[in-house]
C-alpha cells in the first residue's frame, strides 16, 4: 500500500471549511483513497474515499487530483464536535489491512 | 452503517494476570477481523489479522504467545493479552470487513482501554 503522508496539525474556525491535505505520490491506480477520523478516545469513524474521481457525502467531500498523488478532505462548516485525528489511507482494492500513518490533528477553534 | 461492538470499554487488572478483549459484529458476519494498538497521542498499530476458522496473522514485532487471538465465530474474535504487564497498558481497538470482494470501508469497534497496575 502506499505511504501517505499529513501535516500534524492544523487550526480551524468554526464554521469555516477545513481543508486537510494528504500527499500518496506513490498511490498504483488500484488504490483507493480513504479517509477516517478518531476523536480523542473512540474507534476510528469513516469518512469518506474514493478512487479518482471527486465524492461527496453528508459528512464531506473529497477532492483527488488529476494525477491521483494528493487528495484534500473538505469540511465544508466545521464544527467544535470535529476535533479530532484526521487519518488518509491509501487502500488496495478489495483488502483491508489499514495501515495507519501519523494523521492530522485538527482543533475547531471556537 | 455495520456496527462493531468491543467489550469491555476499560479495564484494570494486576501485573501478570490475563485479560480478554471482545469484538463483535453486530448485525454483519465478518471472516476477517483486525487488532490494533494505540499509545497515547500515537497512531493505531496493526497487531495481527483474525481470520475466522484459521490462525491469526500476526505483524513483524508482535509476539503472538503474548497477544492470543481467537476467532472461532463469523460475529466473534477475542484478544488475550497473557501475563500483562505495565508496558501492555494500552488502548486496543479491533475491526471487521464486511466483504473482501468490495470496497466496502472496515468498521472499528470503540476500543478498549487496559491499564496494568
Amino acid at each position: 500500500d502506499a505511504k501517505t503522508t499529513q501535516p500534524t496539525s492544523m487550526d480551524c474556525a468554526e464554521g469555516r471549511a477545513a481543508n486537510l491535505p494528504c500527499n500518496h505520490s506513490t498511490i498504483s491506480g488500484n488504490e483507493y483513497v480513504y479517509w477516517y477520523r478518531q476523536i480523542h478516545s473512540q474507534g476510528p469513524q469513516y469518512i469518506i474515499h474514493g478512487l479518482k474521481n471527486n465524492e461527496t457525502n453528508e459528512m464531506a467531500s473529497l477532492i483527488i487530483t488529476e494525477d491521483r498523488k494528493s487528495s484534500t478532505l473538505i469540511l465544508p462548516h466545521a464544527t467544535l464536535r470535529d476535533t479530532a485525528v484526521y487519518y488518509c489511507i491509501a487502500l488496495l482494492s478489495g483488502t483491508y489491512k489499514y495501515i495507519f500513518g501519523t494523521g492530522t490533528r485538527l482543533k475547531v477553534l471556537a | 452503517g455495520a456496527v462493531v461492538s468491543q467489550h469491555p470499554s476499560r479495564v484494570i487488572c494486576k501485573s501478570g494476570t490475563s485479560v480478554k478483549i471482545e469484538c463483535r459484529s453486530l448485525d454483519f458476519q465478518a471472516t476477517t477481523m483486525f487488532w490494533y494498538r494505540q499509545f497515547p497521542k500515537q497512531s493505531l498499530m496493526l497487531m495481527a489479522t483474525s481470520n475466522e476458522g484459521s490462525k491469526a496473522t500476526y505483524e513483524q514485532g508482535v509476539e503472538k504467545d503474548k497477544f492470543l487471538i481467537n476467532h472461532a465465530s463469523l460475529t466473534l474474535s477475542t484478544l488475550t493479552v497473557t501475563s500483562a504487564h505495565p508496558e501492555d497498558s494500552s488502548f486496543y481497538i479491533c475491526s471487521a470487513s464486511l466483504d473482501s470482494s468490495t470496497n466496502e470501508k472496515l468498521f472499528f469497534g470503540s476500543g478498549t482501554q487496559l491499564s496494568v497496575l
